[in-house]
Parts: structure tokens; sequence; C-alpha cells
């Protein structure tokens, strides 16, 4: 089952503009990470936060985590056409990632 | 360093037929862990290995298992393939078990299984 619901399923932007993808889930966490997978391809890793922080930045993106609402977005600012791809968010309560169902992200140059 | 290493890529299998798909972890991690996508139920976990014993496995029938070897890489089997088998075989691999607060997972390319 999928503990992570992520908003927008689908996001279609201007190459230059930001994007913004919203994941909650349910459960307490250890850590929130947020994957991105080109289509057929595997998972690449973006970015862990752990469940005592709330804010974290790597390049163009921001991840921030809310725990008392149980929920997570991800900023991509300055967005590129190679950006575009499905966006996961996957949380860590003890023993494994449950991920959410993704949001497809479109950048159209 | 290398990534997760999956083999292979992709592969067509018949009904009935068994398939073993394998996993090479990132140098010195000894975590593994099996992941299954397919467009109906997304991302769902299969099994985690460390230190060759099964930690935890997702609920999936006893036709799916897999194992780990000492030097931590990883293969996982299915038997009996049936057409709701076909997917894309994720393995990821971390240095520790489990998820405490600074594990990072990795992910291969997958393997994408068709059953016809």
């Amino acid at each position: 089952s999928q503990q992570g619901e992520e908003d927008p399923q689908a996001l279609s932007i201007q190459e230059g503009e930001n994007a913004t993808m919203n994941c909650s889930y349910k459960t307490s966490i250890n850590n929130l990470q947020w994957y991105r997978q080109n289509s057929g391809r595997g998972l690449v890793h973006l970015i862990l936060i752990r469940s005592n922080e709330r804010e974290k930045h790597s390049g163009r993106l921001r991840v921030t985590l809310d725990t008392s609402k149980k929920s997570s977005s991800l900023l991509i600012t300055a967005s590129r056409a190679a950006d575009t791809a499905s966006y996961f968010c996957a949380t860590g309560g003890t023993d494994k990632l449950i991920f959410g169902t993704g949001t497809r992200l479109q950048v159209f140059p | 360093k290398a990534g997760v290493t999956q083999t292979p890529r992709y592969l067509i299998k018949t009904r009935g037929q068994q398939v073993t798909l394998s996993c090479s972890p990132i140098s010195g991690h000894r975590s593994v862990s099996w992941y299954q996508q397919t467009p109906g139920q997304g991302l769902q976990f299969l099994f985690e290995y460390f230190s060759e014993t099964q930690r935890n496995k997702g609920n999936f029938p006893g036709r799916f298992s897999g194992r780990q070897f000492s030097n931590s890489r990883s293969e996982m089997n299915v038997s009996t393939l049936e057409l709701g088998d076909s997917a894309l075989y994720l393995c990821a691999s971390s240095l520790v078990a489990g998820i405490v607060s600074g594990n990072t997972i990795y992910f291969g390319e997958g393997s994408w299984l068709t059953v016809v």
C-alpha cells in the first residue's frame, strides 16, 4: 500500500518557471526522500530530509517538511526541459520506504 | 564509484516459467532491497536483505523470493510467472539496514520483465 499521496498528479510548465510538488503521508517517519524517475528508467535520489529538519536545499531543489501536517514539498527553481520526469516522495518509517503516487512533471522549452 | 547495477535490463518470459534477476549494490553497501513498479500499484516493497539475512518482506506471494550473497550481491526469483508479474523490478542499496535518519537509499536502473 502507498503511504504518500502526491499533488498534483501532473504538472506542465515552461522552462524557467518554478515547479512545486507536494507530498502527504500518514504515519510517523524517520526521514523523507525525494526521487526522480525518467521514463522507463530507475530512480535517482534527489534529497533526503530528516524528521527533525524543516528545510533543505540542494542546487535548484528546495525541500520542506512539516511533520505536524505530515507533508512535504519539493520546489524546483528555474526549471529546464531536462527536469521532465516523474517525481516521487518516499517516507521511511523504520523498515522500508513507502512511495507516493508520484507527480509527472513536463517542462516545455 | 559505480552505482547499483541490475541485470538483465529487459527480458520476456512465458507464463509458468521462472525468472532470476540480479543486483550488485554500491561498493560498501550491505543492505539490498527490491521493489516492484507497475502502472496500477505503483512502487511496492518486496523484501530487504542485510548481511545475507532477509530482514523484511512485503505483501507478495511466496512465488517471490530472494537471497543475498556474502559479497552483498543479491538475486530475486519469481517462480510460476503470471501475466500480472510484468513490471519494472528495482533494486536499491544502502549502507545500513532499514530506515534510519540519514540512510540514503540508491536505486538501480531496474529490470523490465514482460510475461506473455
